[in-house]
């Protein structure tokens, strides 16, 4: 059974630093590309970063450029996300996903989530 | 950027009726490999998206054969062909043609009236 369990979530000043982990479990974890989707409250889905399965591809959203880093550890069956700079626009729950690639491309599995709250 | 537009935003429907969403992109969804990935998910109240439809047409494992998927290019459309309980949600279109980044529609709530 396809298993992706979030962590990490919690509340955070501005400016501060945050790093969720998802942790893979029932698959091939490095045959994956994995992705980080957030949900503000209340709003729709967004697309947050990008990482190839064997992470030499890697991809962020204009909103968080620079600000945050995706990693995996494929020997840990477990992705990452570290969140830095954080703005109350980032307060949101975080879900990681697992991409299917080649002629499919669709997100098959997601995370539970984690909520991130950045407030002062 | 690939821009999704959903409509309506809000759908109430009475159970047992059909329910129809439309998704509409601001370029065409057909890639270079001649496919068009066009998704639909499921979002039930506190919980996370799942996956109803993939490549406009197609219905993930475990998926009611009431969700059908359909269109081409640039408009798409979710139907579900006699709403239940279980149905109530937000359904989000989706596209994975062309990224970064991966875009989504805002959204459409489905309610029972």
């Amino acid at each position: 059974e396809v298993k992706l369990v979030v962590s990490g979530g919690g509340l955070v000043q501005p400016g501060g630093s945050l790093t969720l982990s998802c942790a893979a479990s029932g698959f091939t974890f490095t045959s994956y590309a994995m992705n980080w989707v957030r949900q503000a409250p209340g709003k729709g889905l967004e697309w947050v970063s990008y990482i190839s399965g064997g992470s030499s591809t890697i991809y962020y959203a204009d909103s968080v450029k620079g600000r945050f880093t995706i990693s995996r550890d494929n020997a840990k069956n477990s992705l990452y996300l570290q969140m830095n700079s954080l703005r109350d626009e980032d307060t949101a729950v975080y879900y990681c996903a697992r991409d299917v690639r080649g002629v499919l491309k669709y997100f098959d599995f997601w995370g539970q989530g984690t909520l991130v709250t950045v407030s002062s | 950027d690939i821009v999704m537009t959903q409509t309506p935003l809000s759908l109430p429907v009475t159970l047992g009726q059909p329910a129809s969403i439309s998704c509409r992109s601001t370029q065409s969804l057909v890639h270079s490999d001649g496919n068009t990935y066009l998704s639909w998910l499921q979002q039930r109240p506190g919980q996370p998206p799942r996956l109803l439809i993939y490549k406009i047409s197609n219905r993930f494992s475990g998926v009611p054969d009431r969700f059908s998927g359909s269109g081409a290019g640039t408009d798409f459309t979710l139907k579900i062909s006699r709403v239940e309980a279980e149905d109530v949600g937000v359904y989000y279109c989706m596209q994975t043609t062309q990224f970064p980044p991966y875009t989504f529609g805002q959204g459409t709530k489905l309610e029972i009236k």
